[in-house]
């Protein structure tokens, strides 16, 4: 079945470590993103590329690095530097053709020991 | 600035009633319109999407919107809802020229008493 991956589902992180998500996707789409998702903030945009080896900031980007080598994969890390990192992260991608919707992964819930 | 705005962040209903959540959004030019459900557990999933012609736009398990661009308004609505529609519901705009980046609102929490 086509769809897109994200693993782990659970992340546990210590104060000072880097963590990396994974996000895998196999429809063949061109754009990719990554969510953050708090309760009662809605989904906010950490970055998003929309195509390999190109990626832009979104809105809270600080605190975060992402890669995209490869079209099927777009990993995000959480550095050390993002002060509350604890949230739920999702990772979406779409067709970049007009008006297309995004699909979702069933995200990743990251917590600090 | 662009936004997305959700009047009801809690609902509560019981089984048969009607549904209608609010969405409104800031610009007042050629925007795409989705609205995305979240069921407990389970992924974001697409419910319907409106990009032009009718603006009345059907959506899966029975879910409808309307779009009215005097008003700026894409609402959600359900004739009658069951206590499987208990998820929460987030309406969501692209702008154009933003690199198709998709502006959210808050969500809503819709909860369905049996």
């Amino acid at each position: 079945d086509g769809g897109i991956t994200q693993s782990p589902k659970y992340l546990f992180r210590k104060e000072g470590q880097n963590v990396t998500l994974s996000c895998e996707q196999n429809l063949n789409h061109d754009a990719m993103y990554w969510y953050r998702q708090d309760p009662g903030q809605g989904l906010r945009l950490i970055y998003y590329s929309q195509i390999v080896n190109d990626f832009q900031k979104g809105d809270i980007a600080e605190g975060y690095s992402v890669s995209r080598e490869k079209k099927e994969s777009f990993p995000l890390t959480v550095t050390s530097a993002q002060k509350n990192p604890t949230a739920f992260y999702l990772c979406a991608s779409r067709w970049t053709g007009s008006s297309q919707p995004q699909h979702f992964g069933d995200g990743t819930r990251l917590s600090i020991l | 600035a662009q936004s997305v705005s959700q009047h009801n962040h809690h609902v509560i209903l019981s089984e048969a009633a009607s549904l209608e959540l609010g969405c409104n959004y800031s610009y007042g030019g050629t925007v795409n319109l989705f609205w995305y459900v979240q069921y407990p557990g389970q992924h974001l999933q697409l419910l319907l999407k409106y990009f032009s012609g009718d603006p009345l736009v059907k959506g899966i398990k029975g879910f409808e919107a309307e779009f009215i661009k005097s008003k700026f308004s894409f609402n959600l609505r359900k004739p009658s809802v069951q206590w499987s529609d208990t998820a929460e519901y987030f309406c969501a705009v692209e702008y154009p020229g933003n690199n198709r980046k998709l502006i959210w609102g808050l969500g809503t929490s819709l909860a369905v008493n049996p």
